[in-house]
């Protein structure tokens, strides 16, 4: 069965800092690649995703980066803050029924 | 983007007995979805639910225990039947427009089997 292969699986950041979280992708239906943030007690919420046409999306503070032919894609938060604290979560196509896979979440923890 | 409700919010059942968790869309969605979330793990897809079509199963899940309703475009129900505390999860739905993969989540429904 297809994966999704998310690291690391906890980051600690001091405020300012950059946050980097990593995914690795086996086959999909389609380049598209969201990231989710999911506060405690919340659903995840779409963050940013980013399509085939472009290497790299900036929204803000953070920012996409996809190597397709490596098969990876990143996550970016620049100037991290305390409220980014959260699990993130990548995720990739794997069929064309619409239907995604998700990696295995980051537990993000942002330091005063 | 989509506003997705959930009910109930949470809830604690007894073994053996059914819950329904009813979903709803503030507008007309192509495609739903139902996903298990233990506590600190990932999302795994249960169903995908259509309107018009019957729901089709991830492997692992079938209709028997996770009967799913998908009456109109903008609701769906999930049922957890004969429950027992290896049910006990985060379930949660989310819904997309079809011709994108754009997948918008509701805010969980926590069950807890006693």
């Amino acid at each position: 069965q297809q994966q999704v292969k998310q690291s690391p699986q906890s980051l600690i950041v001091q405020k300012g800092g950059i946050s980097i979280i990593n995914c690795a992708y086996e086959n999909t239906a389609f380049d598209y690649f969201p990231w989710y943030q999911q506060f405690p007690g919340k659903g995840p919420a779409l963050l940013i995703a980013i399509r085939p046409d472009v290497s790299e999306k900036k929204e803000g503070r953070f920012t996409i980066s996809f190597n397709k032919s490596a098969k990876q894609f990143s996550l970016h938060i620049m100037d991290s803050q305390p409220g980014d604290s959260a699990t993130y979560f990548c995720a990739a196509p794997y069929n064309q029924g619409g239907k995604l896979i998700f990696g295995q979440g980051t537990e993000l923890s942002v330091k005063p | 983007s989509a506003v997705i409700s959930q009910k109930p919010s949470r809830d604690i059942c007894q073994r053996g007995t059914s819950l329904t968790i009813q979903c709803q869309v503030d507008s007309q969605v192509t495609m739903m979805f139902w996903y298990r979330q233990q506590p600190g793990q990932s999302l795994t897809l249960i169903a995908t639910a259509n309107q018009g079509s019957e729901a089709t199963y991830e492997s692992g899940f079938v209709i028997d225990k996770f009967p799913i309703s998908r009456p109109n475009l903008t609701f769906s129900t999930l049922t957890v039947s004969n429950m027992s505390p290896e049910d006990s999860s985060i379930y949660l739905c989310s819904c997309s427009g079809g011709l994108s993969y754009e997948q918008y989540f509701g805010p969980g429904t926590r069950l807890t089997v006693t």
